[in-house]
């Protein structure tokens, strides 16, 4: 397997255009995880989705972030405007989670390369 | 709230020279507690899962131990290729749900 591929690896944006970041989870993995990595704050979990579903987004930091997972290979992170201090890097993750969504559990994640955005 | 505390923050070691990484915890409902190597420009690499108090697992030169309050990682006779970031995880119970809150994580730096 590739494992868990984000693209692009690299964005440089202006403040107020919006931004995309894309992955595409190890095949077979049901979780797909949203970090992101400053030196201040170190890795910070933005969202979570178990088969698609989002289960827990309280990491989001504002409304001008959004994530979406149309299907079990693909999921999007939007920031719209983008403003300097988004300015980090983001990891996507994956794992295989069993247990339902009451006693949800996840094997341990693999991670993406991640994309730098830099926000000027 | 959770804590995930690693020290030292960096720590250089001559070439076999062997230490340990710190991580203390405060979480209720422990659901496991990860190690992961990160190198420059990439994503965090998995090492290991610890579950139980006194569980131990090895991998090549890493040594993974853990109590009720932290988490070691020993290195004997550490090699330049062993340099890296070094992250600590735990996972816990949140809702039905779980939630994994990382340390700012320990730069290892080993000198030939």
């Amino acid at each position: 397997d590739a494992g868990v591929i984000q693209s692009p690896r690299h964005e440089v944006t202006e403040m107020g255009q919006e931004v995309t970041l894309r992955c595409k989870p190890i095949s077979g993995h049901n979780s797909l995880f949203w970090y992101r990595q400053t030196m201040m704050r170190g890795l910070e979990l933005l969202i979570y989705f178990n088969n698609n579903v989002p289960i827990d987004d309280s990491g989001m930091p504002e409304d001008r972030f959004s994530a979406k997972m149309p299907n079990a290979s693909f999921s999007t992170l939007k920031i719209q405007p983008s403003e300097p201090r988004d300015s980090a890097v983001y990891f996507c993750a994956s794992s295989y989670g069993t247990g339902g969504l009451r006693y949800l559990m996840n094997t341990e994640a693999f991670f993406g390369q991640g994309t730098r955005l830099t926000v000027v | 709230e959770d804590q995930v505390t690693q020290s030292p923050e960096a720590l250089r070691l001559q070439e076999g020279e062997s230490s340990s990484l710190n991580c203390s915890y405060t979480v209720s409902g422990l659901r496991g507690l990860f190690w992961y190597r990160q190198d420059p420009g990439k994503g965090p690499e998995f090492l290991f899962t610890l579950y139980s108090a006194g569980e131990e697992k090895e991998k090549e030169r890493l040594k993974a131990t853990l109590t009720k309050k932290e988490s070691f990682l020993h290195i004997t006779a550490p090699k330049p290729e062993d340099s890296a970031t070094y992250l600590c995880a735990v996972r816990r119970a949140q809702g039905g749900s779980e939630k994994l809150v990382f340390g700012k994580g320990m730069k290892l730096t080993v000198n030939p």
